[in-house]
């Protein structure tokens, strides 16, 4: 069965330092999300790409968070410099376009500013 | 805007009783609307969709959903609960009409106790 992966799956890392995680969503699905939960909370989008193009990223922190998807394909998630509250789980989902397809999530990076 | 509620944050129930988690939606169009499982430390799991059509909606482990219009309610549902199916449940809500978007509620804690 066809999985979004995601790495790494744990990330500790000190204050001010840049951290990236990575993603590759289901082969074929064009829609690639990025999500922020925080702990005992639902997911929060940050940033949605179509194939390459961003078509949302208004909850994304920019000056501190970056994304991109170069080919359109795999993902990645960069945040510099990283904050104490920027300790969550980041989790990638995919989806094909159409608007009544689910969305496939990865397991997620659970992600420690210390 | 589009939204969706979870009015507990947690339901108790014992094992082999019904069990039902609620969910109430928000939106300026037709709803496409999603059940989704987490177990600890691990991403969404799907449950079951409902787009159009029958109101009650069966999905994986024996979980099935009641869209009700009138109530603006998908409330999810199990005949005989398990210890297995304590977990976080999350109800979502896609924005045909927003780039797609996918809103999340904010999760409800099933405690299945023997």
């Amino acid at each position: 069965e066809a999985e979004v992966a995601q790495s790494p799956r744990y990330k500790i890392t000190e204050k001010s330092q840049a951290v990236a995680f990575w993603c590759d969503p289901i082969s074929g699905h064009a829609t690639l999300y990025w999500y922020r939960q925080i702990l005992g909370q639902g997911p929060e989008l940050l940033v949605q790409f179509q194939d390459e193009s961003v078509v949302d990223d208004s909850q994304l922190p920019k000056d501190r968070f970056s994304a991109e998807r170069l080919k359109g394909v795999d993902s990645t998630l960069k945040i510099q410099p990283a904050e104490l509250g920027d300790s969550a789980m980041y989790l990638c989902a995919s989806s094909v376009k159409q608007g009544a397809a689910e969305a496939f999530f990865g397991q997620g990076t659970r992600l420690t500013v210390v | 805007a589009q939204s969706v509620a979870q009015p507990e944050d947690q339901v108790n129930v014992a094992e082999g009783n019904p069990l039902t988690v609620k969910c109430t939606y928000s939106v300026s169009g037709n709803p496409y609307l999603f059940w989704y499982v987490q177990y600890p430390n691990r991403g969404l799991q799907f449950l079951l969709k409902y787009i159009t059509g029958d109101n009650l909606v069966k999905g994986s482990y024996g979980f099935e959903a009641e869209f009700n219009k009138s109530q603006t309610s998908f409330h999810l549902k199990k005949p005989s609960a398990l210890v297995s199916d304590s977990a976080l449940y999350f109800c979502a809500v896609r924005d045909t009409r927003n780039f797609n978007k996918f809103y999340f509620g904010s999760g409800t804690k099933l405690n299945v106790k023997p």
